[in-house]
């Protein structure tokens, strides 16, 4: 099957960039996601990127995608201590068809 | 706008005693509906999903069941709990159809099988 993998933590100090990684099997992704989930909730989508695009900006948030490499990653620039949560990376052809990593939970150090 | 509940939040039970999990899906019509348990360390495995009702797909055996009685509700059931149950149990929903490309969360319940 499909296998997305991460590191388990991350810790950074509130001001510096945190910069998470993921790697993936699956050649085929169309769409490769971020999502968020805060203590004891459920997962927010944050951003995602299409699989022709190498790079996607949104304000603090740039991801970035190496397909030959399989390597996707999501900068959070000025990282604050509301940004400490799980972050999870996904890719798949579709909703119906995702994969998920095991989440990078965050820790931000005031 | 479409919203996404689960209960209950939390939930403690012990070995051998059954289980139901209910979400319910507002807001849309025939959504794709999925079960996922986390688990610390292991991210999220996907349980079952279904593209309408009464149409499951399980994708790993185990010791639990899903049911969609409703189209916007999706239940998860067990007959008799094992602690490796345990775990953070999400239920999410997509549009219906195979062209969308997000799904989206309820709040999730902590399951502990004591």
């Amino acid at each position: 099957g499909e296998d997305v993998e991460q590191s388990l933590f991350l810790s950074v100090r509130e001001g510096d960039s945190s910069v998470i990684n993921c790697t993936y099997t699956d050649s085929s992704s169309t769409y490769l996601y971020w999502y968020k989930q805060e203590p004891g909730a459920g997962l927010q989508l944050l951003t995602y990127i299409f699989s022709n695009m190498d790079m996607k900006q949104d304000q603090r948030l740039t991801v970035l995608l190496n397909k030959k490499d399989k390597h996707l990653s999501l900068r959070i620039a000025d990282t604050q201590t509301g940004d400490s949560a799980i972050y999870f990376c996904a890719e798949g052809t579709g909703a119906n068809n995702l994969f998920f990593g095991t989440g990078t939970r965050l820790t931000v150090i005031p | 706008s479409q919203t996404i509940h689960q209960w209950p939040a939390t939930l403690v039970q012990p070995v051998g005693s059954p289980l139901s999990l209910e979400c319910t899906v507002e807001g849309t019509s025939n959504p794709n509906l999925y079960w996922y348990r986390q688990a610390a360390g292991r991210g999220l495995q996907l349980l079952f999903y279904s593209v309408g009702i009464g149409q499951i797909s399980s994708e790993v055996p185990q010791n639990l069941s899903a049911s969609r009685p409703q189209d916007r509700q999706f239940i998860l059931s067990s007959k008799k709990l094992l602690l490796s149950d345990s775990g953070f149990y999400l239920c999410a929903w997509s549009v219906g159809g195979t062209s969308s490309y997000e799904q989206y969360f309820g709040p999730g319940t902590r399951l502990t099988v004591t």
